[in-house]
């Protein structure tokens, strides 16, 4: 089971809030890794981190950011939430040499109204 | 960025027959492929993985072939069971190691 841990699991906000999803890992993974999903949809990368203070933008754009400060931190952040941010957003870890497969988090299902 | 697809959105099969999940990509320069599944509510999951000099790699029950000539991957699944059932990811890496996900294929087993 892999050690990596994402909160809040369910998440309902008016719009205009401002929301920070949490990723935690204990693998000392130095990649780190935010999908989003919309329901029965593919997985699109909207941010990656090689390393601490590593942050880069993935293929799907989007008003979210991130940071890295701890290697095992990487937490999503949108400033002022709307309807339109409503999905579902997966974090994920992999090692930088060795096995490269991503371990997933349980996601956060995130609805905004 | 890479494009992963999945050829069947849905699949359903009979507890007992073995299963096969489609999906195609389009750079031929990722070196590395891994099937994932995902169940209701859940992240996904890593099933089993497969480096672009092989050809094929056997794990528990499941099976996956690379054909690097027409950019396919297939993942064959022995003795369908119930627990089975969920929606299964290929995805490839691309450049800068990120990885990239198809549609996904929803597998029902018909008990």
């Amino acid at each position: 089971e892999a050690d990596i841990y994402q909160t809040p699991r369910y998440l309902v906000i008016g719009t205009g809030k401002k929301i920070t999803l949490e990723c935690s890992q204990t693998m000392g993974h130095d990649k780190m890794y935010w999908y989003q999903q919309d329901p029965g949809m593919e997985l699109h990368l909207i941010h990656y981190s090689y390393g601490v203070n590593s942050t880069e933008k993935g293929d799907l754009s989007s008003e979210s950011t991130v940071s890295r400060i701890r290697t095992e931190h990487f937490p999503l952040t949108l400033e002022s939430a709307r309807p339109s941010h409503t999905s579902q957003y997966l974090c994920a870890s992999s090692e930088q040499t060795g096995v490269p497969e991503a371990f997933f988090g349980q996601g956060t299902r995130l609805t905004v109204v | 960025g890479e494009s992963v697809g999945l050829h069947l959105p849905t699949l359903s099969v009979q507890e007992g027959d073995n299963s096969i999940i489609n999906c195609a990509y389009s750079n031929s320069a990722s070196d590395y492929f891994i099937w994932y599944k995902q169940e209701s509510g859940k992240g996904p999951q890593f099933i089993i993985d497969i480096r672009s000099n092989m050809d094929k790699r056997q794990g528990q029950r499941v099976t996956v072939l690379l054909n690097k000539t027409v950019k396919h991957l297939s993942l064959q699944i022995a003795a369908t069971q119930p627990g089975d059932s969920a929606v299964y990811f290929c995805a490839e890496r691309g450049s800068g190691n990120q990885f990239y996900f198809g549609t996904g294929t929803s597998l029902t087993v018909i008990p």
